[in-house]
């Protein structure tokens, strides 16, 4: 079964830093892209941005461009999102999702609510 | 900026034809993808480049495009399909993907 599977919910004070992960199963991990979707609490999906595990390139939303940053360990199969600083307005669930070869996003994890308060 | 434009909500009665519009000018030459998420769930991919289906999806959904608009169309509703609506696609570019606002759909 194709499955992805993000780390579990995450509360920090407002400058800390976060790493969030997705680990893929099921298929060959370093040949689809993962994008990361962001949803604020009562709002719409965003989206933050997409990597190629394969050799870690990186597109972002021009919104998100210095705000977070994307890496993939290919060893582990597991995709990350990751804040240095986090800030209040941080306070969302976040998808990962795979991007198939029809170019639309097939799997997606069950997210991971993070909570960014003082 | 690329917008994807959708009503905020759209209400039906069971039985009857519900019908999601998406507009937004790149979606005239850029496909366009369907999502479907429920409370407290991750969203459930519907409709694929404009109008093909899922496998596992059910034959009620299906897409349709024209112009710089694509329409979700859910015939026969049914309370199970009470949901967000979300269309997807890419920028000129091909590189940036967007979200439009959602739609939410109610089953009277």
């Amino acid at each position: 079964e194709v499955q992805l599977v993000q780390s579990g919910a995450e509360v920090r004070r407002p400058g800390e830093p976060l790493k969030i992960s997705c680990e893929g199963s099921g298929y060959n991990f370093t040949n689809y892209w993962i994008a990361w979707v962001r949803q604020m609490p009562g709002k719409g999906l965003e989206w933050v941005g997409i990597i190629y595990p394969g050799d870690s390139e990186s597109k972002f939303n021009p919104a998100f461009q210095d705000q977070v940053a994307f890496s993939a360990d290919r060893s582990s199969n597991t995709a990350f999102l990751q804040w240095s600083s986090l800030k209040v307005s941080d306070t969302a669930m976040y998808f990962c999702a795979r991007r198939d070869f029809r170019d639309a996003f097939d799997v997606w994890g069950h997210g991971t609510m993070v909570t960014v308060s003082s | 900026s690329y917008e994807l434009t959708q009503p905020p909500s759209v209400s039906v009665s069971p039985g009857q034809t519900a019908k999601i519009t998406c507009s937004g000018d790149a979606l005239s030459n850029q496909y366009a993808y369907w999502y479907q998420q429920k409370p407290g769930q991750a969203p459930v991919l519907v409709i694929y480049q404009d109008t093909k289906r899922p496998s596992g999806i059910s034959e009620r959904f299906s897409g349709s495009s024209s112009g710089t608009t694509v329409t979700l169309t859910i015939s026969g509703v049914q309370a199970e399909d009470e949901g967000d609506f979300y269309c997807q696609s890419v920028d000129s570019s091909g590189i940036y993907r967007m979200f439009g606002g959602g739609t939410k759909l109610t089953v009277l």
